[in-house]
């Protein structure tokens, strides 16, 4: 397997546009996360995905962000408007079922918004 | 829900020397599992160590260790040897028994110096 692929790599935008987020979990892995990594905050967790299910979006900053997981495959996450506060590496995670499981991360996407 | 606090932002040691992080949790669970992850410049999230909170046996992978203390919820990390490739972001997990929710703590950024 490539393991978590997230696109794109790098994305520079201007404040009020929509950014759209993109991740291709491991195939046979059961929940999906979403981070945002900062200086001030690590890793927080936004959103996370059982079976394609949203279980906890509670980390989710406001109204402006949405994640979406049509299928086992892929998964969205969304901003609009975005704002230069939303700056930051966006990460995906998938994992296997089970609490003691490894979590594999893609390669984040740093996102800057101008 | 829980919580993970790492309260030291930055360390610096020399190589070969042994050095500490230290990472704090909170849950009400009495099942759960805890989870060292290193984040090198590449931004590739690693994991270096994991252990289960009913086992009284502190984890051990080579030169990394840890101390866990279940009563204190203290859950360190001990690298010894340091080694020049060991410099990196180093971030504290837990996950509880039921539930795939993975948080992280806020990260130590850790420099190894020749």
């Amino acid at each position: 397997d490539a393991g978590v692929i997230q696109s794109p790599r790098h994305e520079v935008t201007e404040m009020g546009q929509e950014v759209t987020l993109r991740c291709k979990p491991i195939s046979g892995h059961n929940s999906l996360f979403w981070y945002r990594q900062t200086m001030m905050r690590g890793l927080e967790l936004l959103i996370y995905f059982n079976n394609n299910v949203p279980i906890d979006d509670s980390g989710m900053p406001e109204d402006r962000f949405s994640a979406k997981m049509p299928n086992a495959s892929f998964s969205t996450l969304k901003i609009q408007p975005s704002e230069p506060r939303d700056s930051a590496v966006y990460f995906c995670a998938s994992r296997p079922t089970g609490e003691n499981t490894e979590a594999f991360f893609g390669q984040g996407t740093r996102l800057t918004v101008v | 829900a829980q919580t993970v606090t790492q309260s030291q932002p930055e360390m610096s040691v020399q190589e070969a020397e042994t050095v500490t992080l230290s990472c704090t949790y909170d849950t009400s669970e009495n099942n759960y599992y805890l989870f060292w992850y290193k984040q090198p410049p590449s931004r590739q999230m690693i994991l270096v160590i994991r252990q289960e909170a009913y086992k009284q046996q502190n984890a051990t992978e080579n030169r990394f260790s840890v101390n866990f203390q279940k009563a204190a919820k203290s859950f360190s990390l001990k690298i010894s040897d340091s080694q020049l490739g060991d410099t990196a972001m180093y971030f504290c997990a837990c996950s509880i028994q039921g539930a795939q929710k993975l948080v992280f703590g806020q990260g130590t950024r850790l420099t190894i110096n020749p």
